[in-house]
């Protein structure tokens, strides 16, 4: 099993570009999770999906955040237009959401940076 | 509402030494507790989890045990290794809410050989 993959691992861009990561859960996992990770704020959980379905996007910063989730083996997370307090590193994670002891995998996380 | 605290660090211990980190939470249900290992560059691991009070959670060397009285779930480490230079996080899931985590703030530990 190749695990969580995420792409891209780092991306570099300038303020007001739009910036789309991506990733590919676990197969069979129907549980999927962004969170983002900074000094300041250490891990947040931005949204999860569940069946493919956005359950809790309380922790999207703003409209400029959005995720999608169109199947089960793919899930993207879109900043649009970029800032650079969106500077972090953004981990993908999946699960199988058969009771709340089943842990979470995590993607190596994308490493943006915002000029 | 639902929350993890764990000591501050950074911890700097000796290779040998022995290791506590400390991790209490609060929770209005009966969580799922967690602590998730990073090493430098890298994604978050699980390192050991514990589903019931009572349970003791272990691998590579690392216990914790759920103690619902005391609301904790510390980490120990009998004799730590330069390997075991991470940052640890302490965090807990609640079966209503989708498998969730919550997470403390981490606590980066470095070992010296």
């Amino acid at each position: 099993d190749a695990g969580v993959i995420q792409s891209p691992r780092h991306e570099v861009t300038e303020m007001g570009q739009e910036v789309t990561l991506r990733c590919k859960p676990i197969s069979g996992h129907n549980s999927l999770f962004w969170y983002r990770q900074t000094m300041m704020r250490g891990l947040e959980l931005l949204i999860y999906f569940n069946n493919n379905v956005p359950i809790d996007d309380s922790g999207m910063p703003e409209d400029r955040f959005s995720a999608k989730m169109p199947n089960a083996s793919f899930s993207t997370l879109k900043i649009q237009p970029s800032e650079p307090r969106d500077s972090a590193v953004y981990f993908c994670a999946s699960r199988n959401s058969g009771g709340a002891g089943n842990e979470q995998f995590f993607g190596p996380g994308t490493r943006l940076t915002v000029l | 509402g639902d929350s993890v605290t764990q000591m501050e660090g950074p911890v700097t211990l000796s290779e040998e030494a022995f290791l506590t980190i400390n991790c209490t939470y609060t929770a209005t249900g009966y969580p799922s507790l967690f602590w998730y290992v990073q090493y430098p560059g890298e994604g978050l691991q699980l390192l050991l989890k514990a589903t019931k009070a009572d349970d003791k959670g272990s691998n590579k060397g690392f216990e914790a045990t759920y103690r619902k009285e005391t609301t904790s779930f510390h980490l120990e480490k009998g004799s730590v290794q330069v390997s075991d230079s991470a940052v640890y996080f302490c965090a807990l899931s609640l079966y209503n809410q989708g498998g969730k985590l919550i997470f403390g703030q981490g606590t980066e530990l470095s070992v010296k050989p």
